[in-house]
């Protein structure tokens, strides 16, 4: 199983509401990432999960909370969001060892619509 | 962290050899080059790395300069399925906690014509 599977595929929200992005993969990998992507623009990092814990937060709003219930999981639970933040949420996840053969694998991504 | 930066947009016929270049001249010793493309708002899907020297795989070929600033990501027979964005990559060394950070370059948008 070499993919990592995001849920739900598109999500529309009103600001005031509260939702979560889930994340999950089974290659055993120990770093599991959040990025955000605008149109046609490129992936930006947010936060990054090593070993369940956080490692990387890129100055990412509070209304933004990430959670990595275990090691395979990733959560990104979303509240009182605005409009700009529309955009394409992408989850990743990599060994994290100092190998060669080191390299991201990306999910298919969350597109989420904020009203 | 390194920077990297692409030509936003080139076109290749189609069975030919497509050439994106991408400058990091930033790039440090222990740095690698990662090469990602990205089909019409898909998840990004790797295609090739390396360090020093040039590396090939099913995919494409890389070749990184002798001084590391700069690199070539060649698509030997470009098919109008290559048509993607392409995004240049430099992994940065691990954080304290021993995290890689990947940042992404502009990307080069590759249309290959019929």
């Amino acid at each position: 199983d070499t993919e990592v599977t995001q849920t739900p595929k598109h999500l529309v929200m009103g600001m005031t509401n509260k939702k979560s992005l889930k994340c999950e993969q089974h290659m055993g990998h120990r770093a599991m990432y959040w990025y955000k992507q605008k149109a046609k623009k490129p992936p930006e990092l947010m936060f990054v999960y090593s070993y369940e814990k956080l490692s990387i937060n890129e100055s990412v709003p509070s209304r933004f909370s990430p959670e990595c219930p275990n090691s395979s999981l990733l959560n990104l639970h979303l509240h009182a969001l605005q409009p700009e933040d529309s955009a394409l949420y992408l989850c990743a996840s990599s060994q994290d060892r100092a190998s060669s053969r080191e390299k991201l694998f990306f999910g298919s991504g969350t597109q989420l619509s904020v009203l | 962290d390194a920077k990297t930066t692409q030509p936003p947009s080139m076109d290749c016929a189609e069975g030919r050899a497509a050439n994106l270049p991408c400058n990091h001249s930033t790039i440090s010793g222990n740095e690698y080059v990662y090469w990602y493309r990205q089909i019409h708002s898909q998840g990004p899907q790797y295609i090739i790395h390396g360090l020093k020297n040039n590396e090939t795989n099913e995919m494409a070929s890389l070749i990184i300069t002798e001084d590391r600033k700069s690199s070539t990501l060649i698509l030997p027979h470009a098919t109008l399925r290559d048509t993607a964005v392409y995004y240049c990559i430099v992994r940065a060394p691990p954080t304290t906690s021993g995290t890689y950070k990947y940042i992404f370059g502009t990307g080069t948008r590759l249309k290959v014509l019929a």
